[in-house]
This record gives structure tokens, sequence and C-alpha cells, in this order.
């Protein structure tokens, strides 16, 4: 039972252009949305979220969308760096405290 | 600021041995949680502690694994008899109860497990 699922595996964009990281969750009674970034050997880290009752947050680069009529959520990079390939992950928070994870987009920027 | 801390991050183990993984979450933090990550997997939760208490656990956490914070601070993750399925990436993170942003969650580095 997957509740949040990140579809796409990979993703390849140019240096510069806009990165768009898709999730879609099925549980309505999520409240809170966060996005992670994993480097190979490293913890996750923690970018940016959105609270179930916003439609949009933004911080610096990264913007997250989030529609819930649709139960989606997107990750918008702009402009995208190199130092952004990692594997980026979504979760959302379910009950009290535990957090439910996507299976994971990794996302490489090309020069 | 000091982050999550795990010890060690690697360990080879052989089946049927017990394993103990530690984490030293941030210093403030009153929760702590296990997560446990697989290949091409997100992370799983384990478990989750408020100071002390362990108050969730999920039905992941077979009768081998227990988990402990018995101060408040550091906790510990213990794996008995080990198996082949144990292998995974066990993380551990942490997050402050009284904060504008409690749901967040700090992760540390992450302990990978090897059972041969």
């Amino acid at each position: 039972d997957q509740q949040v699922k990140q579809n796409s595996p990979s993703l390849s964009v140019q240096e510069g252009r806009i990165s768009i990281l898709n999730c879609d969750y099925t549980n309505s009674m999520f409240d809170y949305f966060l996005w992670y970034k994993k480097y190979p050997a490293e913890g996750p880290t923690f970018l940016i979220s959105i609270s179930s009752i916003k439609d949009k947050n933004e911080d610096g680069r990264f913007t997250v969308f989030l529609n819930k009529s649709a139960k989606h959520l997107s990750l918008h990079i702009v402009p995208s760096q190199p130092g952004d390939s990692a594997v980026y992950f979504c979760a959302a928070r379910q009950g009290a405290q535990k957090l439910v994870f996507g299976q994971g987009t990794r996302l490489t920027i090309n020069p | 600021d000091t982050g999550v801390s795990q010890d060690p991050r690697h360990k080879i183990t052989k089946r049927g041995q017990n394993v103990t993984f530690r984490c030293d979450p941030i210093s403030e933090h009153n929760r702590l949680y296990w997560y446990r990550q697989t290949l091409g997997q997100g992370p799983e939760f384990l478990t989750y502690f408020q100071n002390e208490a362990q108050l969730e656990k999920s039905r992941l956490l077979s009768d081998r694994f227990s988990a402990e914070r018995p101060k408040g601070s550091f906790s510990t993750l213990e794996i008995q008899r080990t198996e082949q399925g144990d292998s995974a990436m066990y993380l551990c993170a942490s997050s402050l109860e009284f904060s504008n942003r409690p749901y967040e969650q700090y992760f540390g580095p992450g302990t990978r497990l090897t059972v041969t």
C-alpha cells in the first residue's frame, strides 16, 4: 500500500533550466508535506515543506506546489544547478509524527 | 549546532549475530525516530520516541528489533539474530516538539548494515 508515490525514477535537466519533480498521494489525512534531498552515503537533507492548507511555498530557488483536489504536489527548482544532482524524496506526515516517503526521483543536472 | 550523528556508519555481520546501532540527536530535540531504507525505496518508519517514551512502533519492527532511549537523549537500535533481509540503511532523525515547525525531521548519515 504505497500512500506516497513518485512515478518518475529519474529526471535529466539542463543546467539553468527548470526541474520539476512530481509526487502523488492517496491519504487525504496527511497534514504536512516535505521534500528531502539525498546524496550518496548521506542521510536525507530537509529542503522545503508545505502545510495541507496552503497551495504554494517558496524558498529561494525551490518552490513547492500542492493541489489537494488532485492529491498531487510538485517541487520546482529554478534555475537548476549541477549541485542539485541528487535523489529527491517526497514525504507526508501521517498521524502524530510519522513521515511516509515516496520511492525517490534521481535528478541529474547536465552542464 | 551539530547535526544528528549515528555510529557506526557501516556494519558487516554474519547471519544470526546481534548488532546495536547508536543515534545522537540534535541536542535540544526531544523527538527521535528510526527509519529503514532499502535499495530503490524511500525510508520506512520503524519507531518514534518522545523524550524517553517509545510512542509508536511500526509492524516492520519484529520481535527481533528493540529500541531504547533511556535518558531521553541518545537512542540505540538492537537487532537480534540478524537475517539477510535485515540488510539496509538504518536512519535516525530528530525534531523539536515545541517549535514553529515540529513536523520537520532532521536525519543523520545512517548506518549501513550488511548481513552475510
